[in-house]
């Protein structure tokens, strides 16, 4: 049963960074893509980019480009999302989740906890 | 504004079938498959429909999902009072490079 545990809630100051973690279990972490979505509050999803671990290829959404690393670490089997120049139009819930497979058109399978970033002076 | 145009709300009895719209163009739908995704209150998502009409184990076949063109529908028959959910329709968009989301469909169950 794959599970993705992710890192807790955060608060940050405009145009600070912010780094959240997903580390995987039960499943083989490398042999699927890995994609960050996102969920401002009240709103609905958007997906922010994704990352094949095996490859090491990530591919972001065009809004995000820039702005957004997502990284991965084997040895760990964790996956990292970091976004910059923080916002109040960042604040959501930033979830991870695994994808069927590393094609583009793959779908999320399974999805972690979710984690609250706030941004506020 | 979402890439994927879904209606905000639906309603229905107990024990009645509903359907929710989702309607995109020709670089997303009408190329690719279409994905639906359930979120209950305060959870995450959970994988209802993939590839148009497949439904994974565990979800049960009340649910189905259908498309034609460049549309796609969720159906829900026999609703159950725990359907009440969030539901979100997604798919690759050739253009944008990466999967879209509709903007969600609130069912609230009468």
């Amino acid at each position: 049963q794959v599970q993705l545990v992710q890192s807790g809630a955060e608060v940050k100051k405009p145009g600070s960074s912010v780094k959240v973690s997903c580390k995987a279990s039960g499943g083989t972490f490398s042999s699927y893509s890995f994609s960050w979505v996102r969920q401002a509050p009240g709103q609905g999803l958007e997906w922010m980019g994704r990352i094949i671990p095996l490859l090491d290829i990530t591919t972001y959404a065009q809004k995000f480009h820039g702005r957004v690393t997502i990284t991965a670490d084997k040895s760990t089997t964790t996956v990292y999302m970091e976004v910059s120049s923080l916002t109040s139009e960042d604040m959501a819930v930033y979830y991870c989740a695994r994808d069927s497979g590393t094609y583009s058109g793959s779908y999320r399978t399974n999805w972690g906890q979710g984690t609250l970033v706030t941004v506020s002076s | 504004q979402s890439v994927l145009t879904q209606p905000p709300s639906a309603s229905g009895t107990p024990g009645q079938r509903v359907t929710i719209s989702c309607t995109g163009s020709s670089s997303n739908i009408g190329s690719n498959t279409v994905n639906w995704y359930q979120q209950l209150p305060g959870t995450a998502p959970k994988v209802l429909i993939y590839s148009d009409n497949q439904r994974p184990s565990g979800v049960p076949d009340r649910f189905s999902g259908s498309k034609s063109g460049t549309s796609a529908s969720l159906a829900i028959s026999g609703l159950q009072s725990e359907d009440e959910a969030d539901y979100y329709c997604e798919a690759l968009d050739d253009s944008l490079n990466g999967p879209v989301f509709g903007g969600g469909t609130k069912l609230t169950v009468l």
